[in-house]
This record gives C-alpha cells, sequence and structure tokens, in this order.
C-alpha cells in the first residue's frame, strides 16, 4: 500500500512568515510522529498523536510550533513566525500502534528553507 | 538526558569489506533498538530489537542487542555501493503515553568501488 506522504516537499519561506506542513500517515496507522533534522543533527522528536488521546507535545522547541490531527488521519505541523533556525526537514512517521513492537515507518520530508 | 551515540561518524570502504557500526545508548525507560537506512529524506527501517543477545539478520544485514552494556551493532557484509547511506539507530523510549524515538547522529557510509 501507499506509505507515508508529506507534503509539500520543499518550502522556502521568509524569516517571520507562517507556514503548514502536511503529513499522511499509512492507512490504518494510529500513531503519527512528527520528527526535525537539522543540518548535522540526528532526528529531533517534536510531537506525537496516538488516536482520540491528548497529544504528547513535549518534543516542540517552542510555543510557535503546534500541530493538528484531524478525523485521527492527516495532520498538519504550523510554525508560527518562523525564524532562520527552524530551516531544517521535517519528517512525519507512522505506526500501527504505540507499542514497542511495531516500527515507525517514514516520510520522504518536507524540507524547510527560512531565509 | 537521553543520549545516543553512534560510532564511527563516517566511514569509507571498498566493496566487498565488512563493516561494524556501533550505537550505544543512556536513556530512560527504553523499549527497544531500532536502525534505520536513510539514503535521501526518508529513513527506512532495517531492524528493531527488543531482547539481548538475539541476532537479527536480513541478507548481509544483521544486528544484535546488548541491553547489559547498552549497545547495539549493526553488521554489512560483501558490502556494495548501493550500501552508501547514512545509518541511523535510535532507542525507542516510552514517555508521556507515546514511544517517540531519541537518535543517534548516524553513521554515513561510502562504499567505493
Amino acid at each position: 500500500g501507499a506509505g507515508v506522504s508529506q507534503s509539500p516537499s520543499n518550502k522556502v519561506t521568509e524569516k517571520g512568515k507562517d507556514v503548514e506542513l502536511r503529513c499522511d500517515p499509512i492507512s490504518g496507522h494510529t500513531a503519527l510522529y512528527w520528527y526535525r533534522q537539522s543540518l548535522g543533527q540526528g532526528l529531533e522528536f517534536l510531537i506525537y498523536f496516538q488516536g482520540n488521546s491528548a497529544p504528547d507535545k513535549s518534543g516542540l522547541p517552542s510555543d510557535r510550533f503546534s500541530a493538528e490531527r484531524t478525523g485521527g488521519s492527516v495532520s498538519t505541523l504550523t510554525i508560527q513566525r518562523t525564524q532562520q533556525e527552524d530551516s531544517a526537514v521535517y519528517l512525519c512517521a507512522s505506526s500501527e500502534a504505540p507499542g514497542q513492537g511495531y516500527e515507525q515507518y517514514f516520510g520522504p520530508g518536507t524540507r524547510l528553507t527560512v531565509t | 538526558e537521553d543520549k545516543v551515540v553512534q560510532s564511527p561518524l563516517s566511514l569509507v570502504v571498498h566493496e566487498g569489506d565488512t563493516v561494524t557500526l556501533n550505537c550505544s545508548y543512556e536513556v530512560t525507560n527504553f523499549r527497544s533498538l531500532l536502525w534505520y537506512k536513510q539514503e535521501k529524506k526518508a529513513p527506512t527501517f532495517l531492524f528493531m530489537l527488543t531482547s539481548s543477545g538475539i541476532e537479527k539478520k536480513s541478507g548481509r544485514l544483521s544486528s544484535i542487542l546488548d541491553k547489559k552494556e547498552l549497545f547495539s551493532i549493526l553488521n554489512i557484509t560483501a558490502t556494495q555501493t548501493g550500501d552508501s547511506a547514512v545509518y541511523l539507530c535510535a532507542a525507542a523510549l516510552r514517555g508521556a503515553g507515546s514511544y517517540q524515538l531519541t537518535f543517534g547522529k548516524g553513521t554515513k557510509l561510502s562504499v567505493i568501488p
């Protein structure tokens, strides 16, 4: 079946503008994760959604970052008043269930460049 | 602070060589250790290790976990140019109801003909 999809694949924005990044998880996957990968750094956890439960926002770096997941499927990551340090690849992943037996499958990512 | 450290950071080998990639971790609420291969953007899943001492194999790749010494290795035998990629190690933790992954910075493997 189709994998995780993300859009746009690339986004260039000016400092101070808001951006929205979209993730479509694998059909039937109940868990959805957002990660950020900055140049030369490992992937950094941002936020996690599981079903209708309250999201785990413990990885969000500032209150300029927020995310929603509508209808338990598509998710949108919003960055307000973007800063140059927000430039990174934003990766979304989904898994069948939030258990140790279920690996996370990643989308192709959105490369965000803030000028 | 949760930490995953990979070594070496980069490695250049010739086709046919065998390589061993290392991953050590210091994390709370450890659940499992995962290996991913990242060629372009999307990391692709290789292995998930939960139990110590049980080797997982997939073709020329194999991996094992040592939960006492807190490390894992990924072996690739008879390397090919298509193995060139960044290999990521991640510890799956339970935190605040989720199972987030804490990643190392990766090992960049270059296989030259």
